[in-house]
């Protein structure tokens, strides 16, 4: 039983095109994140979602567009793709109290 | 000022001995803090959550938090080369609601 999943593991597509990344959680937690890791590890926030609420947009491009059709899900749409959308994406949910857990990752190649 | 942020690294210790990893946030107001291990091609793991002043132990992990200094560490006794990893301080709480926030990670590795 995967605690948070997501798909797909690795995305390889080109400038311009639209892509899509789901995540689901089994944990019940209320709150979901994206976090984009680019090539120094750096972990960066980009949305935090509580209870299908928006709750955090960290000042991300419009081409982003979080979407949580409920508090298990949380799904991310990037259109336009750019070269510099190339990272990883790590999806993440967290109980009220306690530490976030984190998907396997999404490794997004922009050609 | 970063809001979080770790010792540069990268950190290099012989086998056996104790790594000592070292945080500082910015705002006061936090309330939560974690360790995570990610192991290169992996995603985060918590190893360490500790939520008031003092020490925290699990195991080889020690945690150690001081809100007026805002200061959070991560002591590995005994390490492994199996410690060999980056290591991720992260805060929560504070006045963003809802928001998880990251240092820039410490490269730790275990020689043997």
């Amino acid at each position: 039983d995967t605690a948070v999943s997501q798909t797909p593991k690795y995305l390889v597509t080109q400038m311009g095109n639209d892509k899509s990344i789901k995540c689901e959680q089994n944990l019940g937690h209320d709150t979901m994140y994206w976090y984009k890791q680019d090539s120094k590890k750096f972990l960066k926030i980009m949305f935090s979602y509580n209870n299908k609420e928006l709750i955090i947009n960290e000042t991300v491009p419009n081409r982003f567009s979080p979407k949580s059709p409920d508090k298990a899900h949380l799904n991310l749409h990037i259109n336009s793709l750019e070269l510099g959308d190339s990272a990883v994406y790590f999806c993440a949910s967290t109980p009220a109290l306690g530490g976030a857990f984190f998907g396997q990752g999404t490794r997004l190649t922009v050609v | 000022q970063k809001e979080v942020e770790q010792n540069s690294g990268p950190l290099s210790v012989p086998e056996g001995a104790i790594a000592s990893l070292n945080c500082t946030y910015s705002d006061r107001g936090s309330q939560s803090f974690f360790w995570y291990r990610q192991y290169s091609g992996k995603s985060p793991e918590l190893i360490m959550s500790i939520y008031s002043n003092g020490d925290k132990e699990d195991g080889r992990f020690t945690a150690q938090l001081n809100k007026a200094s805002q200061y959070v560490s991560l002591l590995i006794r005994d390490s492994q080369p199996s410690d060999s990893a980056t290591y991720l301080c992260a805060v929560a709480g504070g006045t963003s609601y809802g928001k998880l926030t990251f240092g820039q990670g410490t490269i730790l590795t275990v020689h043997p």
